[in-house]
């Protein structure tokens, strides 16, 4: 079963527009974290956010923000005024099990593209 | 600090070859991991090292070896490459400090299609 559902395929929008990510996921661990990585076209992972169960405080970093809640199993990522070099794919990923062994699990990734 | 390495970027193999892709880090994490990167499904984790002289498989290990003989290396086999493995492959790393999931890093890469 997959652990990590990222809803949206592709998303296009023109740029200012604020574009939502929505992350679902699924555990039955009570610690766990939470990571966001985005991909640009040039092809490297880089990492945006790590969460741990534990800590439900929302996010924000410029033009980035980050909605956790366990309730619903989501971890969603805004960015606010996108800019053509927001776009990129971007995947989130869910680590889970006993610690000093924890492994990622990524969603299919989200593919953002925003026009001028 | 040059973060994760990975050689070669680029590789083209006949079904049947052999080859190693090499990744190196410079962070002296204690953890690595190899993943491959396909259309449409994330990245699966292949083989993943906890320390020096450990392996462990992962998600999809089939047709793969792996060695983790120094602390800084990690190294990844195809011993007779499949078409199926044509797949872009990542090599990551990151702190083993505390019983926390820090975030990995991610080298660049490496492009493997088998014909």
């Amino acid at each position: 079963a997959q652990k990590v559902t990222q809803v949206q395929t592709e998303i296009s929008v023109v740029e200012k527009e604020d574009v939502t990510l929505d992350c679902v996921y699924e555990t039955r661990d009570t610690t766990y974290y939470l990571f966001w990585y985005k991909q640009p076209p040039s092809g490297e992972l880089v990492f945006l956010i790590r969460r741990n169960s534990f800590d439900e405080q929302n996010e924000i970093s410029g033009r980035y923000s980050w909605n956790f809640q366990k309730s619903t199993s989501s971890f969603n990522f805004t960015i606010t005024a996108s800019q053509v070099v927001d776009s990129a794919v971007y995947f989130c990923a869910l680590s889970e099990g006993r610690p000093g062994d924890y492994k990622l699990s990524f969603g299919a990734g989200t593919t953002v593209t925003v026009r001028a | 600090n040059a973060g994760v390495t990975q050689t070669p970027k680029f590789r083209v193999l006949k079904t049947g070859q052999s080859m190693t892709l090499l990744c190196a880090q410079d962070m002296n994490h204690e953890y690595m991991y190899w993943y491959r990167q396909d259309p449409g499904m994330g990245l699966r984790l292949i083989h993943y090292s906890v320390g020096e002289g450990t392996t462990a498989k992962g998600e999809v290990p089939d047709g793969y070896n792996v060695s983790r003989l120094k602390k800084q290396n990690f190294l990844l086999g195809l011993e007779s490459a499949a078409p199926s493995q044509t797949s872009v492959y990542f090599c990551a790393s990151r702190t083993g400090q505390g019983n926390i999931a820090y975030e990995q890093y991610f080298g660049p890469g490496t492009r493997l299609t088998v014909t």
